[in-house]
């Protein structure tokens, strides 16, 4: 079982939806990172989480460290929201970053 | 603007062949990171630096190399051991290394095998 799990893998919506990405992970962690990948290779990170919740325009990321899980919402979503979102967790036994393998969200108009 | 510059945005080798991979930062990060990136999984950390002249592997450091005699400069050689290089390299930098720090990332590599 990998240690950072995400979830859907794939997701298609309609422009206006609101959508939810999941993060699993089976670590114990000293923050969490959502990273967002556009098609082209390069990526940008969205949030740094350790606790709670934070709010960037129509991005929101939760956090709930008993569950071992977090949420990253798009609220309004639009075409240009299209690409792979990452989440990656820091801490574990190897103080290094782990990474989920990405959820590739298409925003259809 | 302050960032992140890799080249090539393509690179190919032929067989026997090293390659290096150009990763350039003006944010004055103390660290940076060399990570592979394969269809299908997460990203790997091939190496790491958090201070000038000093360098660790991460999980998949076999067949490739590293310097880092300047600050601002971390390039990445592939070295004909590493018998499976196809993949999107992705150079990233954070202010001193500490895993609740944001990370920055460059554009990325794709190599490929001749």
């Amino acid at each position: 079982k990998n240690e950072v799990e995400q979830s859907p893998q794939n997701l298609t919506a309609q422009e206006g939806e609101f959508i939810t990405i999941n993060c699993s992970y089976s670590v114990g962690i000293s923050a969490l990172h959502w990273l967002q990948q556009h098609p082209g290779g390069g990526i940008v990170s969205l949030f740094m989480l350790s606790s709670g919740k934070k709010k960037h325009g129509r991005l929101i990321a939760t956090i709930n460290i008993q569950e071992k899980h977090s949420s990253l919402h798009i609220t309004a979503s639009h075409p240009r929201d299209s690409a792979v979102y990452i989440c990656a967790v820091g801490g574990g036994a190897t103080n290094k970053l782990i990474f989920g393998t990405g959820t590739l969200l298409a925003v259809q108009p | 603007d302050g960032g992140i510059t890799q080249s090539p945005k393509y690179l190919f080798r032929k067989e026997g062949q090293n390659v290096t991979l150009s990763c350039e930062q003006n944010l004055n990060h103390d660290a940076m990171y060399w990570y592979r990136q394969d269809p299908g999984q997460g990203l790997r950390l091939i190496y790491y630096s958090q201070i000038v002249n000093d360098f660790q592997k991460g999980d998949i450091a076999e067949g490739y190399s590293v310097s880092r005699e300047k600050k601002e400069s971390f390039p990445l050689t592939v070295t004909s051991a590493q018998k499976n290089p196809t993949a999107f390299y992705l150079c990233a930098s954070n202010p001193g290394g500490a895993l609740n720090e944001k990370l920055f990332f460059g554009s990325g590599t794709q190599l490929s095998v001749l």
